[in-house]
């Protein structure tokens, strides 16, 4: 069984247009993460819910709007597309909010904005 | 305020040779330690993780890293480097408190040649 799940793995748009990923943990976990990955590899954190709540917020663009239907699912909806938004895009979650926990990565989505 | 430094963008060692990858953490506190995996394509798998007591710890995959308070570093080591151990490879700093809990290093890059 996997235990962090993100769909779709692969994603090609076009600017301007709008796309969700879905994140889905059967870990039982209290926080789930979204991070960025960008072609440096370099890992950005983004947002992170514990218990559907928002607990991190970085600064990143309002186009960018995550969305915690329960705490098992974390989505990230995406408006108005822009080039610089192609990256790879990795759900996590972990037992709890504190830095305590390690963090269970899903397999990412990669995004390509044509 | 906290930051993970990886001062080897990439490293290249003949399969069967010994690894150590650098990690240096700036932290107020003895921090929550941590090293992640990320095979090509893949998402992060966690290592190992240090939080308290002994300073040698041991992963999976025969790694092991080496928690110095001194240096204020955590260094990954493997005694003899299989092909398949080619990968990308993150430091983590796990902060105590809640907020921002993780800071990822940059990743170092590593070759396996045969």
């Amino acid at each position: 069984d996997t235990a962090v799940s993100q769909t779709p793995k692969y994603l090609v748009t076009q600017m301007g247009n709008d796309k969700s990923i879905k994140c889905e943990q059967n870990l039982g976990h209290d926080t789930m993460y979204w991070y960025k990955q960008d072609s440096k590899k370099f890992l950005k954190i983004m947002f992170s819910y514990n218990n559907k709540e928002l607990i991190i917020n970085e600064t990143v663009p309002n186009r960018f709007s995550p969305k915690s239907p329960d705490k098992a699912h974390l989505n990230l909806h995406i408006n108005s597309l822009e080039l610089g938004d192609s990256a790879v895009y990795f759900c996590a979650s972990s037992q709890g909010p504190s830095g305590f926990y390690e963090q269970y990565f899903g397999p990412g989505t990669r995004l390509t904005v044509t | 305020a906290q930051s993970v430094t990886q001062p080897d963008i990439h490293i290249t060692v003949s399969e069967g040779a010994s690894l150590e990858l650098r990690c240096n953490y700036s932290y107020g506190a003895t921090p929550y330690l941590f090293w992640y995996v990320q095979s090509p394509g893949q998402g992060l798998q966690l290592l190992l993780k240090y939080f308290s007591g002994d300073t040698l710890v041991q992963g999976i995959k025969g790694f092991e890293a080496e928690f110095k308070r001194s240096q204020s570093s955590f260094n990954l080591r493997k005694p003899s480097v299989h092909w398949s151990d080619a990968a990308e490879y993150f430091c983590a700093v796990g902060a105590k408190n809640t907020g921002n809990q993780f800071y990822f290093g940059t990743g170092t890059s590593l070759t396996v040649i045969p």
